[in-house]
């Protein structure tokens, strides 16, 4: 079955950009989605990327996708104190979705 | 504006004591989900209703029912709570097309057992 791979932690400073990354097996995968998960709180979903497309931005985000790699990353630029959460990402091949383990990422003042 | 709703946002049951958590849905989506989230984990699909059709997962414990009575409610039901079942428990819900099909999740249910 599909494996999604993320690493587990990213510390980056204010107002620098973050580069969270996640790896996926099945090249089927039809579309793939970038989850915000705050303390206390459930999954919002920020943005998400259809499988032909190599990139979409929508602001501060920006999603790369590399089919041949079955990489996909998910760029925030000027990152903010608020966007300290953990970052889920996770492949749709048919229902449900495979969520990989979670980048929590830690913003540093 | 709330679209996937859980409640209560925290509960309390005893050791063996049942309990259930309830979810509601503004979008008409024909898919309901229910996780299990501890600390620092991924949420771990418990069962997904795809319309009235029932999927449980192959390592869901039989203590964990649940029942969906019409589209906009689903409910877990822990019939005999342990300490290990302490957790965040998520509801979502999606579209049944294929692509494109987000999970849209409540804020979720944080359950102790004392």
């Amino acid at each position: 079955g599909e494996d999604v791979e993320q690493s587990l932690f990213l510390s980056v400073r204010e107002g620098d950009s973050s580069v969270i990354n996640c790896t996926y097996t099945d090249s089927s995968s039809t579309y793939l989605y970038w989850y915000k998960q705050e303390p206390g709180a459930g999954l919002q979903l920020l943005t998400y990327i259809f499988s032909n497309m190599d990139m979409k931005q929508d602001q501060r985000l920006t999603v790369l996708l590399n089919k041949k790699d079955k990489h996909l990353s998910l760029r925030i630029a000027d990152t903010q104190t608020g966007d300290s959460a953990i970052y889920f990402c996770a492949s749709e091949l048919g229902t449900p979705l495979v969520f990989g383990k979670g980048t929590r990422l830690s913003v540093i003042a | 504006d709330a679209m996937v709703i859980q409640n209560p946002r925290y509960q309390v049951t005893q050791f063996g004591k049942p309990v259930t958590l309830s979810c509601s849905q503004t979008l008409n989506h024909n898919v309901m989900y229910w996780y299990q989230q501890k600390s620092s984990q991924a949420p771990k699909l418990l069962f997904h209703y795809y319309d009235k059709d029932f999927n449980n997962e192959a390592d869901t414990p039989d203590n964990f029912q649940s029942r969906r009575p019409n589209t906009s409610f689903c409910f877990l039901d822990i019939r005999s709570p342990g300490l290990g079942d302490a957790a965040m428990y998520l509801c979502a819900t999606s579209r049944a097309d294929r692509g494109n099909s987000p999970l849209h999740f409540g804020n979720g249910t944080r359950l102790t057992v004392t």
